[in-house]
């Protein structure tokens, strides 16, 4: 099992800029979530999908777009970056039930 | 809906000493409580978990943590740290069988040689 993928691993846009940050699994798991990383905040929750076809919000979904037409994929959409979005972006699947988070490698983006 | 306080957000510790770190949480419902761990410039990795029975948890490297209900707290401990275990810690709370997980802000610890 290759777990959680994420690409690309760095990305430095310009303000205004569209693009799609990549997460896949290949554990079969129905829940999946996008979460970013700043110092001193820990974690926080932009979207998540308890399977295909559902999405949510989390806690910071302003500016982020998701869909999920399959139970592998769970592709992050950002419309028009902005500075505000620099950060390390982390992308999770679990198992029903919630009693563990898997993890992938992160994308570290820069927003100028 | 829970929330995490980590209070210490740097902890330095010579090496072969004792650590804790700290973690509360607040919730209205019963919770799953979990312990990160990011290596440098790695992703976060499961240390240990708490979801029901014993209140005592252990991971395989010689962490462990304690689950109190009436103190909302989920404190990590290691009797005796290595340069290895130089990595940020994140105390996390879920709602039984709830996958959205609330993270705290983390805890840098720093290793001393």
């Amino acid at each position: 099992n290759a777990g959680v993928t994420q690409t690309p691993k760095f990305q430095v846009l310009k303000t205004g800029q569209s693009m799609t940050l990549q997460c896949a699994q290949d554990m079969n798991h129905e829940y999946m979530s996008w979460y970013r990383q700043d110092p001193g905040m820990g974690l926080r929750l932009i979207h998540y999908s308890v399977g295909a076809g559902i999405t949510d919000q989390g806690e910071v979904p302003n500016g982020y777009n998701v869909s999920r037409s399959t139970t592998e994929d769970f592709p992050l959409r950002l419309l028009s970056a902005a500075p505000s979005q620099t950060s390390v972006y982390f992308c999770a699947s679990s198992p029903p039930g919630g009693d563990t988070q898997y993890f992938g490698p992160g994308t570290r983006l820069t927003v100028l | 809906a829970q929330s995490v306080t980590q209070l210490d957000s740097q902890v330095p510790v010579f090496e072969e000493a004792p650590v804790e770190l700290r973690c509360n949480y607040s919730s209205s419902v019963s919770v799953y409580l979990f312990w990160y761990v990011q290596y440098p410039n790695q992703g976060l990795q499961l240390l240990l978990k708490y979801l029901s029975g014993s209140t005592l948890v252990e991971s395989i490297n010689g962490f462990e943590a304690e689950f109190n209900k009436s103190q909302t707290s989920f404190h990590l401990r290691k009797p005796s740290v290595h340069i290895s275990d130089t990595a940020e810690y994140f105390c996390a709370v879920s709602g039984w069988g709830n996958e959205k997980l609330t993270f705290g802000t983390g805890t840098r610890l720093t290793i001393i040689p």
